[in-house]
């Protein structure tokens, strides 16, 4: 079953602007991570963010994380026709006894026009 | 840079006979998964290991699937009798759990079509 549900499904922006990417879950999680997955290819890992962070970046990506209202978002800035894939959130979650497993959003289908 | 390695990339079979799809993880990594990927459901965890221990394999139609972690070198995963429905690209993953400040690294997937 699914635990992140990203929001929007689709965006479509021009070179060079922003893209923002918005992720809410359920339960309690470790962490939660931001992927990448170019059409036809497996998931490339992004960013992590810990439970007790509430912001991060990695070059372009800025990720928050606000464990009050269990969402996330992801903001990549200055948009290249090369970010062009579907990004998934996954929240890495407890499962049973004192295991976590990581679950997947559905994804948002990012297009950037050149 | 370190690969997780999934084979075969594409199988069709027919439908009653019986697949095996094989992931070798990074060296050094304690936890692998199993996902399903299809347009309607997404990615849908089948199972997953952690020190070749079965943890959870509660995303998996039990009658038909198993996974398997013989060594630490290989995860198999079997559809026996595979049916129509399991047309998915699977993919596997493995990471080092360890306080949960590292993320996973994905194969590039099993393409399979049952016909």
């Amino acid at each position: 079953s699914q635990q992140g549900e990203e929001d929007p499904q689709a965006l479509s922006i021009q070179e060079g602007e922003n893209a923002t990417m918005n992720c809410s879950y359920k339960t309690s999680i470790n962490n939660l991570q931001w992927y990448r997955q170019n059409s036809g290819r497996g998931l490339v890992h992004l960013i992590l963010i810990r439970s007790n962070e509430r912001e991060k970046h990695s070059g372009r990506l800025r990720v928050t994380l606000d464990t009050s209202k269990k969402s996330s978002s992801l903001l990549i800035t200055a948009s290249r026709a090369a970010d062009t894939a579907s990004y998934f959130c996954a929240t890495d979650e407890k499962g049973g006894g004192s295991n976590y497993k990581l679950t997947f959003g559905k994804g948002t289908l990012l297009t950037v026009n050149p | 840079d370190a690969r997780v390695t999934q084979t075969p990339r594409h199988k069709v079979t027919e439908m009653g006979q019986e697949v095996t799809m094989r992931c070798q993880p990074i060296l050094g990594h304690n936890t692998v998964f199993w996902y399903r990927q299809t347009m309607m459901q997404g990615l849908e965890l089948l199972a997953y290991f952690r020190n070749r221990a079965p943890l959870d394999d509660s995303g998996m139609p039990k009658d038909r699937f198993s996974a398997e972690m013989p060594d630490a070198t290989l995860a198999t995963l079997k559809i026996q009798p595979s049916e129509p429905r399991d047309s998915a690209v699977y993919f596997c993953a493995s990471g080092l759990h360890s306080g949960g400040i590292y993320g996973y690294t994905f194969g590039s997937g099993t393409r399979l079509t049952v016909v």
